[in-house]
Formats: structure tokens, sequence, C-alpha cells
């Protein structure tokens, strides 16, 4: 199993440019969600999916859109980027019930808005 | 506002010492408290996760305690390795929410030297 995967790795975008962060899971997970980790700075939540065809605003929402393509995978959009938005980006998936909802993370999406 | 407060921010110790990490909360109603491990460049992993009858967990070198009458946590490093070196995440769920209403700790970032 490769549990979270998050493509790309790395990306440079200039200001007004548009992106899609692409992620799935393989652990037939109900719920994913999107963070932004700034320096020194806790995870905060961006959107979240519960469950399949279901999505809702976290803590960080203004400037991004998501989609809950399927149950594997939830995407997140930037339509008009912003410098504010130079992060990193976690995607992370879980399972009501299964450890209280423990959250396994990918690997992240570093990227810088210029 | 339900807060996690973590201390201290940054900690350095020597290969083979012990170290414990502090995590404050006021989040309410309470469900689980879990500590998760980042290493650089990487997505968190969790190390532990305890309920509110749960005073104790370990996980290898790693015990986690709950106090949950004084909502704190620590989580303490057994004769630490260079391995060790890493951010470490307390976050907090509230009853009965999904777990995206999690609330994640700006982490500890932890510095083991040789």
């Amino acid at each position: 199993n490769a549990g979270v995967t998050q493509t790309p790795k790395f990306q440079v975008l200039k200001t007004g440019q548009s992106m899609t962060l692409q992620c799935a899971q393989d652990m037939n997970h109900n719920s994913m969600y999107w963070y932004r980790q700034d320096p020194g700075m806790g995870l905060r939540l961006i959107y979240y999916s519960a469950s399949e065809g279901t999505t809702d605003k976290g803590e960080v929402p203004n400037g991004y859109n998501v989609s809950r393509l399927n149950k594997r995978e939830f995407s997140l959009r930037l339509e008009s980027a912003a410098p504010s938005q130079t992060s990193v980006y976690f995607c992370a998936s879980s399972e009501a019930g299964r450890p209280y909802n423990e959250q396994f993370f990918g690997p992240g999406t570093r990227l810088t808005v210029l | 506002k339900n807060q996690v407060e973590q201390s201290p921010q940054s900690l350095i110790i020597l290969e083979g010492k012990n170290c414990t990490l502090q995590c404050n909360y006021t989040v309410s109603p309470f469900s689980n408290l879990r500590w998760y491990k980042q290493d650089t460049g990487r997505g968190p992993v969790s190390l532990t996760i305890m309920t509110f009858s749960e005073n104790t967990k370990s996980n290898g070198r790693y015990t986690a305690t709950l106090d949950a009458d004084t909502k704190q946590s620590s989580l303490h490093i057994t004769a630490s390795q260079l391995s060790d070196s890493a951010s470490y995440i307390c976050v907090v769920s509230r009853h009965n929410t999904n777990a995206g209403k999690s609330t994640f700790g700006d982490g500890t970032t932890l510095t083991v030297k040789p």
C-alpha cells in the first residue's frame, strides 16, 4: 500500500497563475483533508471531505477550492495564486472509528508563489 | 476558543538523554489527544492516541501521559537517538465531531546532538 500520495512534490508559480494539487489514498478511507503548514506554525485545515460527495471549509479556505473526485482522490485548486499561499501543503485521510480518526498524511507539496 | 499550546517551542539535547515535551489544551468537550512526529520534509506520523480514560500510553521509547482534569499532556522520550530529531505535534479532537475539527498545536522542534 502506498498510503497517501501527493503530486507534485514541488511547484513554483507566478502570482495569478492557477494550479491543482492532487491527492490520492489507497486505504479505503472515507475522510480526506487538506492542510497548509507555514514555517514555525502548526498545520491549519483548509478544507475537508467527511465522505465522498461532501466537502466543508476548514480554518483557512479563502483562495482555495476542492473537489472530491471519488473515494480515493481529493484535489486542491488555487485559482489565482498569491505570495501568501507560499507554503507546504499536506493531504491526509482517516477512517471514522479507526483509532479515533487517526489521520494518515502524505509527504507534502512545497509551493512557492513569486 | 479551542486551543492547543505546546512548550517548549524548541529543545536541544544530547544523544542518550531523556526529555519531556508539554501540551496544554482548552479543547472541550474532549474526545482524544494524539502526538505526531514530523521529520523534516515529511508528513506527520502518529505516535500515540489517548482517550479520556487513558492516562498513559507507550510506543517504544515514547511515553505519553494525559491529565484530563488539568487538560495537560506530556510526551517523554527516553534514551534519545539522533533519529528523534523532529517536530512533535500535539493534536486534540472534540467529542462527536469529525476529525476535520481537530486542533493542532504549533509543535516542539527537538534536536538531538551527538
